[in-house]
């Protein structure tokens, strides 16, 4: 089975709104995380990453929050756009062999509407 | 930025053909490429990672024999799907990570969508 999974399979949201994508991983080594976005027909797309030695992180728009605690992890994008309408993956890179191997989750749809 | 280009995008072919899909990194040179496969509604899957100049490592349950990996130089990983049938169509996936070490963001191709007839 998969070791990171995501809480919501989809998410509409209106233009404007602020949106949180969710994702919960099981491996409490994962030192590294990454958020991408993948629209149809295209590869995933880089959106922000975080380490374990911190619990938030900015991007331009987005924000990634991580809780170690329990295990989670989010996404959040101010002022959602038609054009963040994408799949959202979250990744994890347990410390388990040399590499950087990602594991994703299972992704959610994020769909804006003007 | 770093860029990962693939080619090519999309392959239709008989059952039996055997289809290359080539990785470069355009802008960085990446000793390790990883290549993933993802089926429609789903998730990316590892299948292998690509080292330069050794084997490549193979994910539980991938054949290395059906999924031919060459890591030639520190630009371009091959992934080669020997003798092609309906159940290997997927959408197969490379990236690279451009940093040094491991925790560095994996960037990606824009995959093939491959389908066998």
């Amino acid at each position: 089975g998969e070791s990171v999974g995501l809480h919501l399979p989809t998410l509409s949201v209106q233009e404007g709104d602020n949106s949180i994508i969710n994702c919960a991983y099981s491996n409490s080594a994962s030192d590294y995380f990454i958020w991408y976005k993948q629209e149809s027909g295209k590869g995933p797309q880089f959106i922000i990453d975080i380490r374990s030695n911190m619990d938030k992180r900015q991007g331009q728009r987005v924000t990634v929050l991580l809780n170690k605690t329990v295990k989670h992890l989010s996404l959040q994008i101010a002022a959602t756009q038609p054009g963040d309408s994408a799949v959202h993956f979250c990744a994890e890179n347990p410390p388990i062999q040399a590499g950087t191997a990602l594991i994703f989750g299972k992704g959610t749809t994020l769909s804006v509407s003007s | 930025g770093a860029v990962v280009s693939q080619h090519p995008s999309r392959v239709i072919c008989k059952s039996g053909t055997s289809v290359k899909i080539e990785c470069r990194s355009l802008d960085f040179q990446a000793t390790t490429m990883f290549w993933y496969r993802q089926f429609p509604k789903q998730s990316l899957m590892l299948m292998a990672t690509s080292n330069e100049g050794s084997k490549a490592t193979y994910e539980q349950g991938v054949e290395k024999d059906k999924f031919l990996i060459n890591h030639a130089s520190l630009t371009l990983s091959t992934l080669t799907v020997t003798s092609a049938h309906p159940e290997d169509s997927s959408f197969y996936i490379c990236s690279a990570a451009a940093g040094r070490g491991r925790v560095s963001p994996q960037h990606f191709g824009d995959g093939t969508r491959l389908s066998i007839l």
